[in-house]
C-alpha cells in the first residue's frame, strides 16, 4: 500500500525566513512525487514534480529515497506564499491517480 | 481554456434528495477523475474514467455514489440518497494523457442538512 505523510498540519514563519514543508512517503516500487498547492478560493495546482528537477516560484523539493522524503523548501518566504500545500503521490503512468497527504497551511508573517 | 469547469460551485440539500455534480474537463483531456475532500479523510480519489469509461471506481464509498462520462466533454458524480456525511468539496481533475499532471476543477462544496 502506499501512504503520503505530512507531519505539520500548520506551519507558521516570518517574510524572508526560510521555509520546509515536510513530506514522507511509503511505496514499495517507484513512485511520482508531487507538490500541489491551493492558494485562498483558487484551485488546486502543480507546483513541483519530482522527476522535472525545477524550481518553481523559488521552491524545490528533492526526492530523497533513502529517507523515503520529498521535502518541500524555500530560503525566503514571501506573503504570496502563504497556502495549503499538498504532497502527492502517483504509482504508474496514470499521474492524475494521485495518493495525497493531508496538507500542510503555511502563513508567511509580514 | 478555462480550465477544468464545475458545477455548482455551492450546493446545499436535505437528507435523502438526490444530488448531481458536474464536470467538464479541459478539451483534448482523455482521463478525468473524481476526488473527494473531508477533514476525517482529506483528499481522496473515488473514481476515475479514460477515454469516458470507468477504470477504477474502487474509491466510490456506497452504491449511492455513481458516475457517469457520456462523451470526452462531461461527467456527473450523483449522489442518492444523500447524507450529511456526504458534506464535502467535490473535486474534479483531468490529464491530457500518460505521464501528464493532473489539472483541478475549483470544486463543488456540498452540504446535506
Amino acid at each position: 500500500a502506499q501512504r503520503v505523510t505530512q507531519p505539520e498540519k500548520l506551519l507558521s514563519v516570518f517574510k524572508g525566513a526560510p521555509v520546509e514543508l515536510k513530506c514522507n512517503y511509503s511505496y514499495s516500487g517507484s513512485p511520482e512525487l508531487f507538490w500541489y498547492v491551493q492558494y485562498s478560493r483558487q484551485r488546486l495546482q502543480l507546483l513541483l514534480r519530482h522527476i522535472s528537477r525545477e524550481s518553481i516560484k523559488g521552491f524545490t523539493a528533492d526526492l530523497n529515497k533513502g529517507e523515503t522524503s520529498f521535502h518541500l523548501k524555500k530560503p525566503f518566504a514571501q506573503e504570496e506564499d502563504s497556502a495549503m500545500y499538498y504532497c502527492a503521490l502517483s504509482r504508474g503512468s496514470t499521474l492524475g491517480r494521485l495518493y495525497f497527504g493531508r496538507g500542510t497551511q503555511l502563513t508567511v508573517w509580514p | 481554456d478555462a480550465g477544468v469547469i464545475q458545477s455548482p460551485r455551492h450546493e446545499v440539500t436535505e437528507m435523502g434528495q438526490e444530488v448531481t455534480l458536474r464536470c467538464k474537463p479541459i478539451s483534448g483531456h482523455n482521463s478525468l477523475f473524481w476526488y473527494r475532500q473531508t477533514m476525517m479523510r482529506g483528499l481522496e480519489l473515488l473514481i476515475y474514467f479514460n477515454n469516458n469509461v470507468p477504470i477504477d471506481d474502487s474509491g466510490m464509498p456506497e452504491d449511492r455514489f455513481s458516475a457517469k462520462m457520456p462523451n470526452a466533454s462531461f461527467s456527473t458524480l450523483k449522489i442518492q440518497p444523500s447524507e450529511p456525511r456526504d458534506s464535502a468539496v467535490y473535486f474534479c481533475a483531468s490529464t491530457p494523457g500518460q505521464n501528464t499532471e493532473a489539472f483541478f476543477g475549483q470544486g463543488t462544496r456540498l452540504t446535506v442538512v
